[in-house]
């Protein structure tokens, strides 16, 4: 079964900072998820990536399948990133369905 | 936004007593997954399926039953919900196995 880790746990930064959160896992996988979650509890996927580094307007995803880590980072930080940010991997084992991190709650203060 | 659709969207009901939700959806994606959601776990699956009549258990199906007799429709049941089943508990959809995710608004679910 994979174990999924985030660190950290709660991280509050000021308006435009550089912000890092990653994401460690047990079991080797082809892919990992990143989640956002809204404060009104809404769940958005925002990538799915297997190797590399991967690009959506100030967010960025990077993956070591080797390091078995992940990192989501954001850029030029904005009070409306405020959010819970979760990452996913396949639960392992030949089963279905993926086991979630507990994520980490984002606040940006402006 | 994918269409994908709850209901209910809020429930309270009490101890011993069945409770089925309900997750439909109108993309066509084969895998549909219901989670709950809880202070200091995370999002954990209870159980999920793969296609008509084709279902699977999660890691905490335990009182929880499933059915999905048509591609859209995924239903989960608590056949005598208990108060530890109060949570908040997510449908999602995927095309396959490893494809991106869409989730359903959520369901809070009470059990006095």
């Amino acid at each position: 079964k994979n174990e999924v880790e985030q660190s950290p746990q709660n991280l509050t930064a000021q308006e435009g900072e550089f912000i890092t959160i990653n994401c460690s896992y047990s079991v080797g996988i082809s892919a990992l998820h990143w989640l956002q979650q809204h404060p009104g509890g809404g769940i958005v996927s925002l990538f799915m990536l297997s190797s590399g580094k991967k690009k959506h307007g100030r967010l960025i995803a990077t993956i070591n399948i080797q390091e078995k880590h992940s990192s989501l980072h954001i850029t030029a930080s904005h009070p409306r990133d405020s959010a819970v940010y979760i990452c996913a991997a396949p639960r392992g084992g030949g089963a279905d369905g993926l086991t979630f991190g507990k994520g980490t709650h984002l606040i940006i203060q402006p | 936004d994918a269409g994908i659709t709850q209901s209910p969207r809020h429930k309270v009901t009490e101890t011993g007593t069945p409770v089925t939700l309900r997750c439909h959806q109108t993309e066509n994606h084969r895998y549909m997954y219901w989670y709950r959601q809880d202070p200091g776990h995370g999002l954990r699956l209870i159980h999920y399926s793969y296609g008509v009549k084709d279902t699977d258990k999660g890691e905490v199906s335990d009182g929880y039953s499933v059915s999905r007799s048509k591609t859209e429709d995924f239903l989960l049941t608590l056949e005598s919900a208990t108060s530890s089943q109060t949570s908040v508990y997510f449908c999602a959809i995927s095309a396959g196995h490893m494809e991106k995710l869409f989730f359903g608004s959520g369901t809070q679910l009470s059990v006095l």
